[in-house]
């Protein structure tokens, strides 16, 4: 069973406007969130993450966003630049810091159009 | 600059092959990870390692075993390496409570 989904396998935003990508968790022990951008033929690079004792965390363009109660987080782009396109991974972990490793969605593909 | 590298781009090999895929971090971190990347099915993880000599079963280790015998390099075997094997492998490292960094990756085809 499936315990991070993100639903929209793609997503396309035109230049300059706000990308939004969603992800839902099933395991309510998860407690620390994380987005990972990642390019073809290349690992996954770190982009934000939030601990579920905040709502929102933000860095530079990225801002992520965490309703616990919905089990729901999101990811905002703004303004979305033609760099921003590839796959964004959401991920969390349990409580033990990470250590067991993280549980990843499937990915969504963003595609930024001039 | 925090690293960590895999020892090759990209593999081939035989159905039938023992292969080794070899990671190294150069931040003294405490956990290792060895995930595989497949299209539409995300990162799912294989083994993974929070001390020298220790190491745990993840989601999909069938098929699969790990050597953690230093602190700095994580070594995944594929014993008899199968088609349904092919497949983007990446390694991992982390302390308690940060993210983990990611190496390149290992393409690995088995014909």
């Amino acid at each position: 069973d499936q315990q991070v989904k993100q639903n929209s396998p793609s997503l396309s935003v035109q230049e300059g406007r706000i990308s939004i990508l969603n992800c839902d968790y099933t395991n309510s022990m998860f407690d620390y969130f994380l987005w990972y951008k990642k390019y073809p033929a290349e690992g996954p690079t770190f982009l934000i993450s939030i601990s579920s004792i905040k709502d929102k965390n933000e860095d530079g363009r990225f801002t992520v966003f965490l309703n616990k109660s919905a089990k729901h987080l999101s990811l905002h782009i703004v303004p979305s630049q033609p760099g921003d396109s590839a796959v964004y991974f959401c991920a969390a972990s349990g409580s033990g810091g990470g250590a067991d490793g993280l549980t990843f969605g499937k990915g969504t593909h963003l595609i930024i159009q001039p | 600059d925090v690293k960590v590298t895999q020892s090759s781009r990209y593999l081939v090999k035989r159905t039938g092959e023992k292969v080794f895929l070899e990671c190294v971090q150069d931040m003294d971190h405490e956990n290792m990870f060895w995930y595989r990347q497949d299209p539409g099915l995300g990162l799912r993880l294989i083994y993974f390692s929070y001390d020298v000599k220790m190491k745990e079963k993840g989601d999909i280790p069938e098929g699969y075993s790990v050597s953690r015998e230093k602190k700095e390099r994580f070594s995944l075997i594929l014993e008899s390496a199968s088609t349904n094997q092919t497949s983007m492998y990446l390694c991992a490292s982390s302390n308690m409570n940060t993210e983990a960094f990611f190496g390149q990756g290992t393409r690995l085809t088995v014909v």
